[in-house]
């Protein structure tokens, strides 16, 4: 079964601190990994990430992939309390679903 | 439109009732998705459209389940006699790029809470 998994499940940290958020995948038909952000209901997307090794990179944001590893990080530095949100990870495949992880919960304290 | 709009936006309904979801996508993308979302779990795939035609339905939970859409525009999920286990919040998404699932833009979603 196709699975997503995203660590931690929940973060708390302090304004200016830079954060590491974890996916690992098992998919059968990989196209590509995605990021989302998700503040009450809408998913806004961040990032999609295709190729290993290659950083995108947006504003104090940013995400790899490794595709060895089966994984994928999003980096958040300087954080701000306006990062609080679920940020979720999603692999597309072949087919043209989404599968997502559960999330992970970023809280910034000012 | 600008984004993609649903509605409602919050649904109460009683169990063993009949609820309608609608879905209006941006303007123009051929390709629309539902999906499910319950609490503390990341969204869970439903339905694919690619034009007026379901190109994946797989991940319908049972045949309480349809969605529509008849002009390759607007969507509608029809849920049938709605089960407590049906309340989550439904996220319609939309792309323009056929064939691909990049950069689908979500919508507010519904909240459904069956009672």
């Amino acid at each position: 079964e196709d699975k997503v998994v995203q660590s931690p499940l929940s973060l708390v940290v302090h304004e200016g601190d830079t954060v590491t958020l974890n996916c690992s995948y098992e998919v059968t038909n990989f196209r590509s990994l995605l990021w989302y952000k998700q503040e009450k209901k809408a998913p806004t997307f961040l990032f999609m990430l295709t190729s290993s090794g290659i950083e995108k990179k947006s504003g104090r944001l940013s995400s790899i992939l490794d595709k060895k590893e089966l994984s994928s990080i999003l980096n958040i530095t300087a954080t701000q309390t306006g990062d609080s949100a679920i940020y979720l990870c999603a692999v597309g495949e072949y087919g043209n679903k989404l599968v997502f992880g559960a999330g992970t919960i970023l809280r910034v304290k000012s | 439109g600008a984004g993609v709009s649903q509605t409602p936006s919050n649904k109460v309904t009683e169990k063993g009732k009949y609820v309608e979801l609608r879905c209006d996508p941006i303007s123009g993308h051929t390709a629309l998705y539902w999906y499910r979302q319950s609490l503390g779990q990341g969204p869970e795939f439903l339905i694919y459209f690619q034009g007026t035609g379901a190109a994946d339905d797989s991940g319908l939970p049972n045949d309480r389940f349809f969605a529509v859409r008849p002009e390759g525009s607007v969507s509608t999920l029809k849920i049938q006699r709605t089960e407590r286990g049906d309340s989550a919040v439904y996220l319609c998404a939309s792309s323009s790029r056929q064939g691909m699932n990049t950069e689908a833009f979500f919508g507010q979603g519904t909240r459904l809470t069956v009672v």
